[in-house]
């Protein structure tokens, strides 16, 4: 268990609709990472947000946004979905001289 | 701009034989970290080892192991008396420690143990 929490597991939804993915970082963590990991593929960042204030972004589209808030949990809100934003998103932790702590993921099927 | 590489997308190794997964990378930073990740088919992302580029000492977790060569930018991972639990796919990592988007994967390897 590495201490960092995603919720939820899995996710049925249709498309242009609109998701949110929660995660809690592990412990004493004041960075959040989200990843998209697409059917058999590597990961994808998105965007890193450190103690409540974005720190870099990735390949993430306009359609999607995140935020940490004030407990340092963090949530990724994808929008308009569509077909092709079926993946595995993962949410990872860590402090900035260390390895990242990745959750469990969650699975996200867009009909 | 740093990149990883993993040459190897597929791999079989037999139960209880040693395998040797590739990985390079290309940076001009020279304090830095590097990682090997497991995904099982579970999908959970799974730290085995890491690394320092500050050390010349090559790490070691039990039956994992690395051959870090800094002037080679190589970073290989042995996995020794391999066990069918090993089945999943390995991702390499590097991590740099300034700046400020530090992590670049690599596209993975997909190791099979057979019985």
């Amino acid at each position: 268990d590495s201490g960092v929490t995603q919720t939820p597991k899995h996710l049925i939804t249709a498309t242009g609709q609109r998701v949110t993915l929660r995660c809690s970082p592990r412990s004493g963590d004041l960075s959040v990472y989200w990843y998209q990991q697409s059917l058999d593929q590597g990961l994808q960042f998105l965007i890193q947000y450190y103690n409540g204030e974005e720190r870099a972004k990735g390949n993430i589209l306009e359609r999607f946004s995140a935020q940490q808030f004030p407990d340092l949990h963090s949530e990724l809100n994808l929008s308009s979905l569509e077909l092709g934003d079926s993946a595995l998103y993962f949410c990872a932790s860590g402090d900035l001289a260390n390895e990242q702590f990745f959750g469990p993921g969650t699975r996200l099927t867009v009909l | 701009a740093q990149t990883v590489t993993q040459s190897q997308p597929e791999m079989s190794v037999q139960e209880a034989e040693t395998v040797t997964l590739s990985c390079t990378y290309d940076t001009s930073e020279n304090n830095y970290y590097l990682f090997w990740y497991k995904q099982p088919p579970s999908r959970q992302m799974i730290l085995v080892i890491r690394q320092e580029a500050y050390k010349q000492q090559n790490a070691t977790e039990n039956r994992f192991s690395v051959n870090f060569q800094k002037a080679a930018k190589s970073f290989s991972l042995k996995i020794s008396d391999s066990q069918l639990g090993d089945t999943a796919m390995y991702f390499c990592a590097f991590m740099k420690t300034s700046g400020t988007y530090k992590y670049i994967f690599g596209t993975g390897t997909r190791l099979k143990v057979l019985a």
